[in-house]
């Protein structure tokens, strides 16, 4: 069964501190690796899908990397703020239709 | 707007009871899917569909039943075998085959909690 995990579970940041997570996932595969912000009684919504190794995704202070050669992205957020407190996941996509979902890590930025 | 609803969101089921969860999208999509979420695990991949009249079991399809008659609607029905049916239900879709630029990405529901009283 192919994994994907997430880490940290949980982080608690204070506003304006910059943070990050990490997605690992199976090396070999690999046709893209997706992020997803879902907010509390909301419905999950796509930051990024990354396809190429080596590749950099931005959206506001939102940020991602991937490494598909060793199984790894990284979702950063600079200056964190109330507003992106949320649980981020990580799905892993081999090209067909079922996608490997992470636990997922559950932020929340103290005001 | 767009989007996919799923309704009701919260259900409540007597034990040996089939229930059946509304998923309705008005995106055009030809793909999609249902999920179950449990705490501490990942979304995991119960049913799918690609197409019309077409679907696919996922990871943890057993207790479960869909339907795809029409290309806006993948209704699921929970049946009474379905062991532990007690969770939250997540809808999605996506516009269906990878073709040009198309990257996969997918479109949520708000969910259904189900709980078996």
């Amino acid at each position: 069964i192919l994994n994907v995990e997430q880490s940290p579970q949980s982080l608690h940041v204070q506003e304006g501190d910059s943070t990050n997570f990490t997605c690992s996932f199976p090396s070999s595969n690999f046709y893209a690796l997706h992020w997803y912000r879902w907010e509390t009684a909301k419905s999950p919504e796509a930051l990024f899908v990354m396809t190429l190794n080596g590749d950099e995704k931005k959206k506001g202070r939102i940020s991602a990397t991937l490494n598909t050669k060793e199984g790894y992205s990284y979702l950063y957020i600079k200056g964190s703020q109330p507003e992106d407190s949320a649980t981020y996941l990580c799905a892993f996509d081999s090209g067909t239709y079922k996608y490997i979902f992470g636990t997922g890590t559950r932020l929340k930025v103290l005001a | 707007d767009g989007g996919i609803t799923q309704s009701p969101k919260y259900l409540f089921r007597k034990e040996g009871q089939n229930v059946t969860l509304s998923c309705e999208q008005n995106l055009n999509h030809d793909a999609m899917y249902w999920y179950r979420q449990d705490p501490g695990q990942g979304l995991r991949l119960i049913y799918y569909s690609q197409i019309v009249n077409d679907f696919q079991k996922g990871d943890i399809a057993e207790g479960y039943s869909v339907s795809r008659e029409k290309k806006e609607s993948f209704p699921l029905t929970v049946t009474s075998a379905q062991k532990n049916p007690t969770a939250f239900y997540l809808c999605a879709s996506s516009k269906g085959p990878r073709q040009g630029l198309y990257t996969g990405e997918l479109f949520f529901g708000e969910g259904s909690r189900l709980t078996v009283l």
